[in-house]
């Protein structure tokens, strides 16, 4: 079955700290993976795909297809990381398969 | 540039009635999927139109229906209400020819059945 996992639904980190959210998946066909982000009070937005191979908000995420992951990662965490993040995963009938999210608290 | 709209924003209906969601989508935008987010949960799909045709479908029962319309605004109806259809309904546009990555969102419908 296609699904994603996160395995935490809760991260706490001191500002400054490096942080790693976690998403594993289960697909049989070529992935095509994303992360998500929510933040207080706004609505849900792209943050990166893994084809682009792009940093944003210095978040980077790297698919390592032989553990089936796709974790998101961050060398110096910042307050305003503070939000819900989800990791995707496109299907070939048009369907993204989210994970539950993982919400990120970054305190001062 | 105009974001994606979801009207209304709270509906609180019983059990057994139908309902109807709308949905606007992003200016130049031709694509609309639409998601049910349970709480804790993230968003499931649901379904997805383009150019009025259903163009994917999840694993909902055929009560869960929708509708484009010329201009790609969006609707999604569902019948005969039931309590675990309490959720929050989120659209997305998007641009076909990009794949379904780049999905704008909306800031959903919370949907309460009785």
């Amino acid at each position: 079955a296609q699904r994603v996992t996160q395995p935490e639904k809760l991260l706490s980190v001191f500002k400054g700290a490096p942080v790693e959210l976690k998403c594993n998946y289960s697909y049989s066909g070529s992935p095509e993976l994303f992360w998500y982000v929510q933040y207080s009070r706004q609505r849900l937005q792209l943050l990166l795909r893994h084809i682009s191979r792009e940093s944003i908000k210095g978040f980077t995420a790297d698919l390592n297809k032989g553990e089936t992951s796709f974790h998101l990662k961050k060398p110096f965490a910042q307050e305003e990381d503070s939000a819900m993040y989800y990791c995707a995963l496109s299907l070939n009938n048009n369907d993204m398969r989210f994970g539950a999210g993982t919400r990120l608290t970054v305190k001062p | 540039e105009t974001g994606v709209t979801q009207s209304p924003t709270h509906l609180i209906k019983t059990r057994g009635q139908q309902v109807t969601l709308r949905c606007s989508s992003q200016s130049g935008h031709n694509t609309v999927s639409w998601y049910q987010q349970a709480l804790g949960q993230g968003p499931q799909f649901i379904f997805q139109y383009y150019r009025e045709e259903e163009n994917g479908r999840g694993n909902f029962p055929p009560r869960f229906s929708g509708l484009q319309f010329p201009n790609y605004s969006s609707e999604l109806n569902v019948n005969a209400l039931e309590l675990d259809d309490s959720a929050l309904y989120l659209c997305a546009s998007s641009l076909a020819g990009q794949g379904n990555e780049k999905l704008f969102f909306g800031s959903g419908t919370q949907l309460s059945v009785l």
